[in-house]
């Protein structure tokens, strides 16, 4: 069975704290690893897609990377607005397949 | 521009009664998708809709039924709410073969009374 693990489960970071959340996943078949990132009361906001090991990708503060077995998010001198729940999901296997999702890293960022 | 529009945001129905959420999408994507989400809890797949095929979830409760009448809209239906349905309600959209990225909505807060 497909499975996604994220850490930590909360994360509070001062302003200009630069951090790292995990997401390790066990699948038969990687077809790709997506990043989200959630507000409260909010649906996710998708930020990154990645599908090979070895790839990254960047936006703003933000950089995802991804290895056999892993993925991180990277964030750089976070600023407050950079709080929300950030998720990870996984697609794998063949044909049509649902996201599996992760319980997410609640991140804090305090001025 | 809304991409995908969830109505209502906020939805308080009583132990019992039916309740019907709404999604549209602008995107024009074929393939949509119900989620439930509860407090501190992943986002769980109730059943999506590949063009006109609907796919449950071996594991969603036959209380929970969909309807997709155009490539537009769907709709969940909860044909009688129980204490332990109250939730966020979460559509989303992708198109092609399901490995892209999933557009969502802001989602229903499903209250029950």
């Amino acid at each position: 069975e497909d499975q996604v693990t994220q850490s930590p489960e909360a994360l509070r970071l001062q302003e200009g704290e630069s951090s790292s959340l995990n997401c390790s996943y066990t699948v038969s078949g990687l077809r790709g690893l997506f990043w989200y990132r959630q507000d409260p009361g909010k649906g996710p906001e998708f930020l990154f897609t990645l599908y090979s090991a070895g790839e990254e990708k960047e936006k703003e503060r933000l950089k995802a990377t991804l290895t056999k077995k892993e993925s991180f998010l990277h964030i750089t001198a976070p600023k407050p607005e950079d709080s929300a729940t950030y998720l990870c999901a996984v697609q794998a296997g063949t044909g049509f397949q649902k996201l599996v999702f992760g319980t997410g890293t609640r991140l804090l960022v305090s001025p | 521009d809304a991409m995908v529009i969830q109505n209502p945001r906020y939805q308080v129905t009583q132990f019992g009664k039916p309740v019907t959420l709404s999604c549209s999408q602008t995107l024009n994507h074929n393939v949509m998708y119900w989620y439930q989400q509860k407090s501190s809890q992943a986002p769980k797949l109730l059943f999506h809709y590949y063009d006109k095929d609907f796919n449950n979830e071996a594991d969603t409760p036959d209380n929970f039924q969909s309807r997709r009448p155009n490539t537009s809209f769907c709709f969940l239906d909860i044909r009688s709410p129980g204490l332990g349905d109250a939730a966020m309600y979460l559509c989303a959209t992708t198109t092609g073969g399901g490995y892209n990225e999933q557009f969502f909505g802001p989602g229903t807060r499903l209250t029950v009374l």
